[in-house]
């Protein structure tokens, strides 16, 4: 398995908070990915790097950003979370081909 | 915007029959496809993969998968599936637009195998 880590794995928190959710990956790779993944909707791209201090946007951005200071570490951060956002969030990397690679996952869950 | 349609939602099946799982995609020009698994509460790995030549793929442990480029159609089959294949099934697609290494999934299809 590529060297992928996600924290926290699981996270219970309130509508409004703020959260912050961490992706590390050991393989220097240049690509790094925030997804969700929700019954019926697949997995839907959020954000992503294509380098440090590179980012762009998603299918489904609204209500979230991101920040990459390191090549191993890309965060994602709920401003204000809302329930809508309670879901699956997977991080991915890739080196620049087409193929990625899926972190364990951080199930987060917003009341 | 690319789009990516699994048709089959759930899937029940008996050990030892066969699967076919269906899956399209609206782009029309060069594309790479996946299909991805993710067993019961894990994340997701691999299973094949199509970036050219030989239109039929073979990935990990049985399955398979055939392009048909003139129906955009990328469908997974594994002739005779095991309990072990329980598990969600994605099909993804990366279109060549120039607009960085992005991945369009679809909706997923979760199968269930019976003994």
């Amino acid at each position: 398995d590529a060297g992928i880590t996600q924290s926290p794995r699981h996270k219970v928190t309130e509508t409004g908070t703020p959260v912050t959710l961490r992706c590390h990956q050991t393989e220097n790779h240049r690509y790094m990915y925030w997804y969700r993944q929700d019954p019926g909707h697949g997995l839907r791209l959020i954000h992503y790097s294509y380098g440090v201090k590179d980012t762009d946007k998603g299918e489904v951005s609204d209500g979230y950003s991101v920040s990459r200071s390191k090549t191993e570490d890309f965060l994602l951060t709920l401003e204000s979370a809302t329930s809508s956002q309670t879901s699956v969030y997977f991080c991915a990397i890739s080196a620049g081909g087409p193929e990625q690679f899926f972190g364990p996952g951080t199930r987060l869950t917003v009341l | 915007a690319q789009s990516v349609s699994q048709h089959n939602h759930h899937v029940i099946l008996s050990e030892a029959a066969s699967l076919e799982l269906g899956c399209n995609y609206s782009y029309g020009g060069t594309v790479n496809l996946f299909w991805y698994v993710q067993y019961p509460g894990q994340h997701l790995q691999l299973l094949l993969k199509y970036f050219s030549g030989d239109p039929l793929v073979k990935g990990i442990k049985g399955f398979e998968a055939e392009f048909i480029k003139s129906k955009f159609s990328f469908n997974l089959r594994k002739p005779s599936v095991q309990w072990s294949d329980t598990a969600e099934y994605f099909c993804a697609v990366r279109e060549f637009t120039g607009g960085g290494n992005k991945l369009t999934f679809g909706t997923g299809t979760q199968l269930k195998v019976e003994l």
